[in-house]
């Protein structure tokens, strides 16, 4: 499977513990970004990656959030202090982003599903 | 504010008919737009797009339109099978240079065998 792939698939948690999600994208992708889906709601985008660098952050994204992508590969979302309203499923997806522009499709993970107790 | 909006939050159609799922925007700057279905417990599936310089743009028994004028667009699937039983959501990419996606809500399709 070249896929992307997201672990854990589902985590639960106290109030206030730390969580971190590792997201692995398809091979040479060189894009990658987060979302979060509310119950009802569409995927909300959270953050993006060219590579190692984070060049857009949503108002979304607490100062209890950090992501990183260390090597411009694999990817991690790390939540501190974590809230009920927390709570949601993490998506990641990949792109090329070698066809240029617009048509650049991205591909989602399975998603984490965050319970936060 | 939602900028991509699914007002039908359901969606029910027999097997081998059409199914015609509704989807409008209101950022006029939106010029890419695609749909995604999604079972569950699993991630988006991209299904097909379409540029704000077309008004159709076809993949076997889907086909998706747009209507700049009316900054809205719509995915028909025929015949419809059980298989396609989904949530369906459309987004909308604003040309920015992150390609970031803007999701509608979403709309739940039940075709009955």
């Amino acid at each position: 499977d070249t896929g992307v792939s997201q672990n854990p698939r589902h985590k639960i948690t106290k109030r206030g513990q730390n969580v971190t999600f590792r997201c692995d994208p398809i091979s040479e992708h060189n894009r990658l970004y987060w979302y979060r889906q509310t119950l009802g709601q569409g995927p909300e985008f959270l953050t993006y990656f060219q590579n190692e660098a984070q060049l857009e952050k949503s108002r979304l994204l607490s100062d209890r959030f950090s992501a990183e992508r260390p090597k411009g590969s694999f990817s991690t979302l790390e939540i501190q202090r974590t809230e009920q309203g927390d709570s949601a499923m993490y998506l990641c997806a990949s792109s090329a982003g070698t066809s240029g522009g617009l048509a650049d499709t991205q591909y989602f993970g399975p998603g984490t599903r965050l319970t936060v107790l | 504010d939602q900028q991509v909006k699914q007002n039908s939050p359901s969606l029910s159609v027999q097997e081998g008919r059409i199914s015609i799922l509704n989807c409008d925007y209101t950022n006029s700057m939106f010029d890419y737009f695609l749909w995604y279905k999604k079972y569950p417990a699993e991630g988006p599936t991209f299904l097909i797009s379409i540029s704000s310089i077309k008004d159709k743009n076809e993949d076997g028994r889907f086909t998706v339109f747009l209507n700049k004028s009316a900054k809205h667009l719509s995915l028909h699937i025929v015949p419809s099978q059980p298989g396609d039983s989904a949530v369906y959501f459309c987004a909308a990419k604003d040309g920015g240079a992150t390609n970031k996606l803007i999701f509608g809500t979403g709309t739940l399709l039940a075709v009955q065998p």
